[in-house]
């Protein structure tokens, strides 16, 4: 059985600089075709990808928030981390990991998703 | 980058036939996937690889794409259906996924 779960803070203030955890099971992060990517979605709003990493530790960011992301992986413990720095109140969001699965014509799509974690950003 | 566009809303009586949008540049090269939101929780996959359904998904939901626009169908729709659907593809030139707006599915 699949799962992936979010942890972290729940609050961060401006400036700060956010942690995520996504703790996988039921599959491996050295699985081949597969991926785990970050996803975050604001109140209200539509769903953002954020970044991805893939098992041979390829790794991709959204354009507009490359600066400020980075995405690792620890294999051994099914983990895949997220920072993010210099939050700002606009990042206030619900972040979800999920896995990326290889589909049809050679691209991926989300097949499972965590529950997700409610972010703020306030001081 | 490549951009997807849904319409903001649908809506649906009981029982009738739901078909959602999903438009974008010879999107029917593509494969679309299509996720559904309810209210408090986190997407769920109802149609992989355009037309795809994975198990547990109810037959009602079917998925069709070609030309510029992809479809995702509900039909007999039940109040349970009432949710956000999103589609998605991956945009190869960036290596990126990218996500339509979004569309809330109102059941009358």
């Amino acid at each position: 059985q699949v799962t992936l779960k979010e942890s972290g803070p729940v609050l961060v203030k401006p400036t700060e600089t956010l942690t995520l955890t996504c703790t996988v099971s039921g599959f491996s992060l050295s699985g081949a075709r597969l991926g785990v990517s970050w996803i975050r979605q604001p109140p209200g709003k539509a769903l953002e990808w954020l970044a991805h990493i893939f098992s041979n530790d390829e790794k991709s960011y959204s354009t507009s928030l490359k600066t400020r992301l980075t995405i690792s992986k620890d294999t051994s413990k099914s983990q895949v981390v997220l920072t993010m720095t210099n939050m700002d109140p606009v990042d206030t969001a619900t972040y979800y990991c999920a896995r990326l699965r290889l589909g049809r014509l050679s691209l991926y799509y989300f097949d499972y998703w965590g529950q997700g974690t409610l972010v703020t950003v306030s001081s | 980058s490549y951009v997807l566009t849904q319409p903001p809303s649908a809506s649906v009586a009981p029982g009738q036939t739901a078909r959602i949008t999903c438009g974008g540049d010879n999107i029917g090269r593509k494969a679309v996937h299509w996720y559904q939101q309810k209210p408090g929780q986190a997407p769920v996959m109802v149609i992989y690889d355009d037309s795809d359904r994975p198990s547990g998904i109810p037959e009602r939901f079917s998925g069709s794409n070609s030309g510029n626009t992809a479809t995702l169908t509900i039909s007999r729709v039940e109040a349970g259906d009432e949710a956000d659907y999103y589609c998605q593809v991956w945009d190869s030139s960036s290596d990126h996924p990218v996500f339509g707006g979004g569309t809330k599915l109102t059941v009358l």
